[in-house]
Formats: C-alpha cells, structure tokens, sequence
C-alpha cells in the first residue's frame, strides 16, 4: 500500500519562502507530484520529480529523496494568489495511479 | 492550450436520479481517471482506463456507479441510483506515462 503525509495547513507573508514537506511510503514508486488547488477550482500540475535532487521552475522548486521517501516544494517571493491547497502525490511504479496526500492548505498574508 | 473538458459544471438532483458526468480527454492522452473529491476524504481514485480499457476500478462502489470509455474522446461516470452521500465534486483527469495527468474543472454534484 501507499501512505503520503503532509502537513494540513501552513501560513506565511508575502514575499517570504515556504518549504512544504512530503513524506511517503509506497509498495512501488515512479515519479513524485505536486499540484496547486484554489478553492473551487481543479488540481493544476507544478513539478515532478522522479530522480533525486531539486527541480527548479521560477518561484516554485521541488525536491526529491527516494531512500528517505521525502519531497519538499519551496515557494519563494509568495505572493497572495499562492494562497491555495498543495498536493502532493505519488505513482505506481506499474501503473499510472496518482496516489494524493490529503493537501498542505497554504495562507499568505499581507 | 490543451484542456480536459467536463460537463456538467454542476448539478442538483433528487436522491434516487441517475446522474451522468461526462468527460472529454486531451487529444493524444491515453489515460483517463476519475477522481471524487470531498472535504473529509481528499482526493479519491474512482476508476481509470488505458488506451479505452479499463485498468482499475476498485475505489469505485459497483453497485451504483459505473465508469465507461464508449470511444477516445468520451468518458462517462454514470451514479444509479443517487444518494446523498454522493455529494462532492468529480474530477476527470487524463494524461500518458510522459505527460503528467491534467484535471478537468470537475462537476459540483449536489444529492437532496
């Protein structure tokens, strides 16, 4: 089976750096994500990891340690419209499943 | 761009209606999942298909729902009868073993 944990809420001010972790247990792994959900509206894909080390896109970085089944996503220069819920998931190494964790609700305040 | 198209947006029925959602997948995707979110339990896998044919189904409750793929560009998910608890917003979702999976805008599904 698959177990994902991460935190549930999380707070911080614009402008600031938030660092979201990710811990996982799985029976099969092949590729870690992580979406961004606003309230209301549908999950959209940020990054994906599927070797160790750290991905870089903009603001947004994620990283990746398969021997400690951890991933973190780093937020820098947080503005107000990354207040939403992270998600992070995991694949099945033998299928396409996303296996999500339960969401990192993020607030950033002024 | 590219967008997984879902209807309806919402809907409101009476316990006991059957419901039908429909699901449009990105041209070139062969994967496509189904997806019931809630506030008590997150993200749930319901069912998905590989190349039209269904691979899993076991997050799904067989004896009121059924997941279809009648062709590449449909996907339907299809509660009968309703009841209450079905209440959430179902996610389509479709992607390919090189592309990450892309979410539809979801329908808002509300059993009175």
């Amino acid at each position: 089976g698959q177990n994902i944990d991460q935190p549930t809420e999380m707070t911080a001010t614009e402008g600031a750096i938030v660092q979201i972790n990710c811990t996982y247990q799985t029976s099969g792994f092949n590729g870690l994500f992580w979406y961004q959900q606003h309230a209301g509206e549908a999950p959209t894909f940020l990054s994906y990891n599927v070797l160790d080390g750290l991905e870089e896109k903009g603001r947004f970085s994620s990283f990746l340690s398969r021997s400690k089944g951890y991933s973190y996503l780093l937020l820098k220069e947080l503005q107000m419209k990354d207040s939403a819920s992270y998600l992070c998931a995991v694949r099945d190494h033998s299928t396409d499943k996303l296996i999500f964790g339960t969401g990192t609700r993020l607030q950033v305040f002024p | 761009d590219a967008r997984v198209t879902q209807t309806p947006r919402h809907k409101v029925t009476e316990m006991g209606q059957e419901v039908t959602m429909r699901c449009q997948p990105i041209l070139g995707h062969n994967t496509v999942f189904w997806y019931r979110q809630t506030m008590m339990q997150g993200l749930e896998l319901l069912a998905y298909f590989r190349n039209r044919a269904p691979l899993d189904d076991s997050g799904m409750p067989k004896d009121r729902f059924s997941a279809e793929m009648p062709d590449a560009t449909l996907a339907t998910l299809k509660i009968q009868p309703s009841e209450p608890r079905d209440s959430a917003v179902y996610f389509c979702a479709s992607g390919s073993l090189d592309q990450p999976q892309h979410f539809g805008d979801g329908t808002r599904l509300s059993i009175l």
